[in-house]
């Protein structure tokens, strides 16, 4: 089941924060954070691990809830360099010894100067 | 190694017609999935391979769809009698996963395939 992103757009001003939500039904696994520029592949930001581990990345970090099956992404700063769709995939056991990478339909972020 | 390459980058083909994409992935991943993405939409899973061997195909996946990674290494996914709907971009990742980190190491993404069906 794909992981429900929120929320679908923000537009920013240069140097304001954002959070970004992501939540799942299932039981995860791992988060993982990408960003996709308009005509690019999606680009790795971070995975985040059972235990509500906090990871950052310069100026972007993400929390995971593994008992609310949420995670979310901080924006500090933002940079125009920000600007792009960002995904959450979410890694499940899907059965039969079998673990699945879904992605939400993705946030939309653009800063402005 | 230069990352996750997929051929072609663009196909344009007529509605009813088979094609066949390919993905190689970074040399020492032995997983390699297929996503689907539309305009506005996230990466939609369509399968992946642990090695040589396929675990999971999407229940939403149509039998007109096929993929295959025989060696362990490069991977191809073949559409046949293709619909104006499977218009897409058809995105290839990787990643190294073992039993102690599973599918905690990030995935690689290649550029994908523009599909066109007119």
């Amino acid at each position: 089941q794909q992981p429900v992103q929120s929320p679908q757009a923000v537009i920013l001003r240069e140097g304001e924060d954002a959070v970004i939500n992501c939540s799942s039904s299932k039981a995860l696994y791992s988060v993982h954070w990408y960003r996709q520029k308009h005509g690019e592949a999606p680009v790795f930001l971070m995975i985040l691990l059972k235990g509500g581990e906090q990871k950052g990345h310069d100026k972007i970090s993400a929390s995971f809830n593994e008992k609310k099956q949420q995670s979310s992404l901080y924006l500090t700063a933002s940079q125009l360099s920000y600007s792009g769709t960002y995904f959450c995939g979410t890694a499940a056991y899907s059965g039969a010894g079998s673990y699945q990478l879904t992605f939400g339909k993705g946030t939309k972020l653009s800063v402005i100067p | 190694d230069t990352g996750v390459s997929q051929n072609p980058r663009h196909k344009i083909t007529k509605r009813g017609q088979n094609v066949t994409f390919r993905c190689d992935p970074i040399s020492e991943h032995n997983r390699l999935y297929w996503y689907r993405q539309t305009l506005g939409q996230g990466p939609e899973f369509l399968t992946y391979f642990q090695n040589e061997a396929q675990l999971e195909k999407s229940r939403l996946l149509s039998d007109r769809f096929s993929a295959e990674r025989p060696k362990g290494s490069f991977s191809t996914l073949e559409i046949q009698r293709t619909e104006q709907g499977d218009s897409a971009m058809y995105l290839c990742a990787s990643s190294l996963a073992s039993f102690t980190t599973g599918l905690n190491t990030e995935a690689f993404f290649g550029q994908g395939t523009r599909l066109t069906v007119v």
